[in-house]
Protein backbone atom coordinates (compact mmCIF):
# COMPACT_ATOMS: atom_id res chain seq x y z
CA UNK A 1 0.00 0.00 0.00
CA UNK A 2 1.35 3.43 -0.42
CA UNK A 3 3.26 4.85 2.32
CA UNK A 4 4.55 8.41 3.11
CA UNK A 5 7.08 9.43 5.09
CA UNK A 6 8.81 12.72 6.19
CA UNK A 7 11.96 13.13 7.07
CA UNK A 8 11.22 14.67 10.56
CA UNK A 9 8.65 15.54 12.61
CA UNK A 10 10.22 18.24 13.99
CA UNK A 11 13.22 20.85 12.31
CA UNK A 12 14.83 24.03 13.42
CA UNK A 13 17.42 26.71 11.61
CA UNK A 14 18.72 29.87 11.88
CA UNK A 15 17.16 32.78 10.05
CA UNK A 16 18.76 33.35 7.10
CA UNK A 17 19.80 30.02 6.23
CA UNK A 18 17.90 27.05 3.86
CA UNK A 19 15.27 24.76 5.24
CA UNK A 20 15.33 21.47 3.17
CA UNK A 21 12.30 19.43 4.00
CA UNK A 22 11.87 15.86 2.51
CA UNK A 23 9.12 13.66 0.71
CA UNK A 24 9.94 10.13 0.57
CA UNK A 25 6.75 7.98 -1.06
CA UNK A 26 6.54 3.87 -1.27
CA UNK A 27 4.51 1.37 -3.74
CA UNK A 28 3.33 3.56 -5.95
CA UNK A 29 4.30 6.47 -8.57
CA UNK A 30 1.96 9.53 -8.54
CA UNK A 31 1.28 12.13 -11.28
CA UNK A 32 2.24 14.77 -9.14
CA UNK A 33 3.04 15.83 -5.73
CA UNK A 34 1.88 19.45 -4.21
CA UNK A 35 3.53 20.92 -0.75
CA UNK A 36 1.27 22.55 1.50
CA UNK A 37 1.65 24.78 4.77
CA UNK A 38 -0.35 24.80 8.00
CA UNK A 39 -0.04 27.08 10.97
CA UNK A 40 -2.11 26.13 14.33
CA UNK A 41 -5.39 25.36 14.77
CA UNK A 42 -5.57 26.23 10.81
CA UNK A 43 -6.49 23.98 7.40
CA UNK A 44 -3.45 23.22 5.19
CA UNK A 45 -2.66 26.03 2.62
CA UNK A 46 -1.08 25.13 -1.13
CA UNK A 47 1.90 25.96 -1.92
CA UNK A 48 3.26 24.08 -5.14
CA UNK A 49 2.60 21.42 -7.44
CA UNK A 50 5.05 19.40 -8.71
CA UNK A 51 4.28 16.79 -11.97
CA UNK A 52 6.17 13.72 -12.60
CA UNK A 53 7.51 14.94 -16.06
CA UNK A 54 8.79 18.04 -14.14
CA UNK A 55 12.13 18.06 -12.42
CA UNK A 56 12.07 21.48 -10.28
CA UNK A 57 9.53 23.85 -9.19
CA UNK A 58 10.14 27.58 -7.97
CA UNK A 59 7.94 30.11 -6.37
CA UNK A 60 9.72 33.18 -4.86
CA UNK A 61 11.58 31.47 -2.08
CA UNK A 62 10.29 28.19 -2.27
CA UNK A 63 11.71 25.66 -4.62
CA UNK A 64 10.74 21.47 -4.86
CA UNK A 65 12.24 19.01 -6.53
CA UNK A 66 10.75 15.73 -7.69
CA UNK A 67 12.47 12.32 -8.50
CA UNK A 68 10.80 9.44 -9.63
CA UNK A 69 14.04 7.31 -9.43
CA UNK A 70 14.57 7.75 -6.14
CA UNK A 71 10.82 8.52 -5.00
CA UNK A 72 11.49 11.35 -3.57
CA UNK A 73 10.77 15.61 -3.37
CA UNK A 74 12.67 17.85 -1.51
CA UNK A 75 11.02 21.08 -0.57
CA UNK A 76 13.62 23.83 0.23
CA UNK A 77 12.79 27.35 2.04
CA UNK A 78 15.65 29.98 0.97
CA UNK A 79 16.60 33.38 3.06
CA UNK A 80 14.68 31.22 6.08
CA UNK A 81 12.51 33.85 8.31
CA UNK A 82 10.89 33.40 11.67
CA UNK A 83 7.75 33.62 9.68
CA UNK A 84 8.32 30.60 7.70
CA UNK A 85 7.80 28.73 10.82
CA UNK A 86 4.90 26.11 10.34
CA UNK A 87 4.16 22.65 9.47
CA UNK A 88 4.86 21.51 5.90
CA UNK A 89 2.57 18.83 4.53
CA UNK A 90 3.52 16.12 1.58
CA UNK A 91 0.62 15.27 -0.54
CA UNK A 92 1.36 13.17 -3.21
CA UNK A 93 -1.61 12.24 -5.21
CA UNK A 94 -3.14 8.99 -4.16
CA UNK A 95 -3.68 5.79 -5.96
CA UNK A 96 -6.66 4.90 -4.83
CA UNK A 97 -8.77 8.07 -6.12
CA UNK A 98 -8.40 9.67 -9.39
CA UNK A 99 -8.47 13.31 -8.16
CA UNK A 100 -7.41 12.37 -4.06
CA UNK A 101 -4.40 13.52 -1.87
CA UNK A 102 -2.95 11.45 0.67
CA UNK A 103 -0.94 13.68 2.77
CA UNK A 104 2.02 12.55 4.89
CA UNK A 105 2.08 13.64 8.49
CA UNK A 106 4.15 16.93 8.21
CA UNK A 107 7.30 18.32 9.26
CA UNK A 108 7.47 21.57 11.73
CA UNK A 109 10.04 23.64 10.51
CA UNK A 110 11.07 26.73 12.98
CA UNK A 111 12.96 29.07 12.56
CA UNK A 112 15.21 30.88 14.68
CA UNK A 113 15.56 34.32 14.84
CA UNK B 1 -11.38 36.61 0.26
CA UNK B 2 -12.46 33.36 2.38
CA UNK B 3 -13.30 31.06 0.00
CA UNK B 4 -14.33 27.53 1.93
CA UNK B 5 -16.21 28.60 4.95
CA UNK B 6 -16.71 25.82 7.98
CA UNK B 7 -19.82 26.62 9.91
CA UNK B 8 -18.62 26.04 13.18
CA UNK B 9 -14.71 26.90 14.96
CA UNK B 10 -15.48 24.71 17.83
CA UNK B 11 -18.57 22.37 18.99
CA UNK B 12 -19.13 20.18 21.91
CA UNK B 13 -21.20 17.33 21.77
CA UNK B 14 -22.31 14.60 23.67
CA UNK B 15 -22.19 10.95 23.00
CA UNK B 16 -24.61 9.57 20.96
CA UNK B 17 -25.75 13.26 19.27
CA UNK B 18 -26.11 13.21 15.30
CA UNK B 19 -23.89 15.68 14.10
CA UNK B 20 -23.77 17.97 11.45
CA UNK B 21 -20.82 20.17 10.16
CA UNK B 22 -21.65 21.96 7.44
CA UNK B 23 -18.76 23.53 4.71
CA UNK B 24 -19.61 25.83 1.70
CA UNK B 25 -17.39 27.25 -0.98
CA UNK B 26 -17.51 29.62 -3.40
CA UNK B 27 -15.57 28.55 -6.17
CA UNK B 28 -17.22 26.39 -8.34
CA UNK B 29 -15.22 23.84 -7.59
CA UNK B 30 -16.80 19.94 -8.73
CA UNK B 31 -14.50 17.98 -5.96
CA UNK B 32 -15.36 18.64 -2.38
CA UNK B 33 -13.60 16.55 0.56
CA UNK B 34 -13.53 15.95 4.51
CA UNK B 35 -10.62 15.04 6.28
CA UNK B 36 -9.98 14.20 9.70
CA UNK B 37 -6.70 15.41 11.35
CA UNK B 38 -4.93 13.94 14.70
CA UNK B 39 -1.83 14.27 16.27
CA UNK B 40 0.86 11.56 14.69
CA UNK B 41 -1.74 10.23 12.23
CA UNK B 42 -1.90 13.26 9.72
CA UNK B 43 -5.27 13.87 7.33
CA UNK B 44 -7.22 10.79 6.80
CA UNK B 45 -9.62 11.46 3.98
CA UNK B 46 -13.15 10.09 5.19
CA UNK B 47 -15.62 11.09 2.00
CA UNK B 48 -15.34 12.84 -1.08
CA UNK B 49 -17.57 13.99 -3.92
CA UNK B 50 -17.14 14.68 -7.61
CA UNK B 51 -20.34 16.08 -8.13
CA UNK B 52 -23.45 16.85 -6.71
CA UNK B 53 -25.67 14.06 -5.17
CA UNK B 54 -21.91 11.86 -5.65
CA UNK B 55 -20.06 10.66 -3.02
CA UNK B 56 -17.06 8.53 -2.62
CA UNK B 57 -15.85 6.80 0.82
CA UNK B 58 -12.56 7.34 1.90
CA UNK B 59 -9.97 5.80 3.95
CA UNK B 60 -11.89 5.92 6.93
CA UNK B 61 -16.01 6.33 6.31
CA UNK B 62 -16.61 4.09 9.39
CA UNK B 63 -19.45 6.09 11.87
CA UNK B 64 -19.97 9.22 9.25
CA UNK B 65 -22.22 9.96 6.05
CA UNK B 66 -22.18 12.70 3.80
CA UNK B 67 -24.44 14.92 2.12
CA UNK B 68 -24.26 17.10 -1.39
CA UNK B 69 -27.11 18.23 -2.46
CA UNK B 70 -25.83 21.33 -3.83
CA UNK B 71 -22.62 22.32 -6.09
CA UNK B 72 -21.36 24.33 -2.94
CA UNK B 73 -22.48 22.66 -0.16
CA UNK B 74 -20.78 19.79 1.30
CA UNK B 75 -21.99 18.17 4.69
CA UNK B 76 -20.62 15.59 7.31
CA UNK B 77 -22.44 14.02 9.04
CA UNK B 78 -21.75 11.53 12.33
CA UNK B 79 -24.81 9.48 12.81
CA UNK B 80 -24.25 9.05 16.33
CA UNK B 81 -21.10 10.49 18.04
CA UNK B 82 -19.12 8.50 19.85
CA UNK B 83 -15.84 10.00 22.14
CA UNK B 84 -13.18 8.87 19.41
CA UNK B 85 -14.33 10.81 16.81
CA UNK B 86 -12.85 13.77 18.82
CA UNK B 87 -10.59 15.60 16.52
CA UNK B 88 -9.99 18.54 13.90
CA UNK B 89 -12.24 18.42 11.28
CA UNK B 90 -11.43 20.03 7.68
CA UNK B 91 -13.30 20.27 4.80
CA UNK B 92 -11.41 21.05 1.25
CA UNK B 93 -12.02 21.66 -2.59
CA UNK B 94 -10.26 21.81 -5.55
CA UNK B 95 -11.18 22.09 -9.18
CA UNK B 96 -12.63 19.25 -11.16
CA UNK B 97 -10.18 18.85 -14.38
CA UNK B 98 -7.19 20.50 -13.56
CA UNK B 99 -4.63 19.42 -10.74
CA UNK B 100 -4.83 22.32 -9.01
CA UNK B 101 -4.14 22.68 -5.12
CA UNK B 102 -6.90 21.62 -2.44
CA UNK B 103 -8.68 25.20 -0.76
CA UNK B 104 -9.11 23.97 2.89
CA UNK B 105 -11.36 25.53 5.43
CA UNK B 106 -10.51 27.01 9.01
CA UNK B 107 -11.58 23.82 10.42
CA UNK B 108 -13.82 22.44 13.13
CA UNK B 109 -12.37 20.88 16.54
CA UNK B 110 -15.23 18.96 17.56
CA UNK B 111 -15.02 17.55 20.84
CA UNK B 112 -17.42 14.35 21.93
CA UNK B 113 -17.94 14.07 25.55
Amino acid sequence: SQKIEQNSEALNIQEGKTATLTCNYTNYSPAYLQWYRQDPGRGPVFLLLIRENEKEKRKERLKVTFDTTLKQSLFHITASQPADSATYLCAPLSQTGANNLFFGTGTRLTVIP
Amino acid sequence: DVKVTQSSRYLVKRTGEKVFLECVQDMDHENMFWYRQDPGLGLRLIYFSYDVKMKEKGDIPEGYSVSREKKERFSLILESASTNQTSMYLCASSPGRDWGGYTFGSGTRLTVV
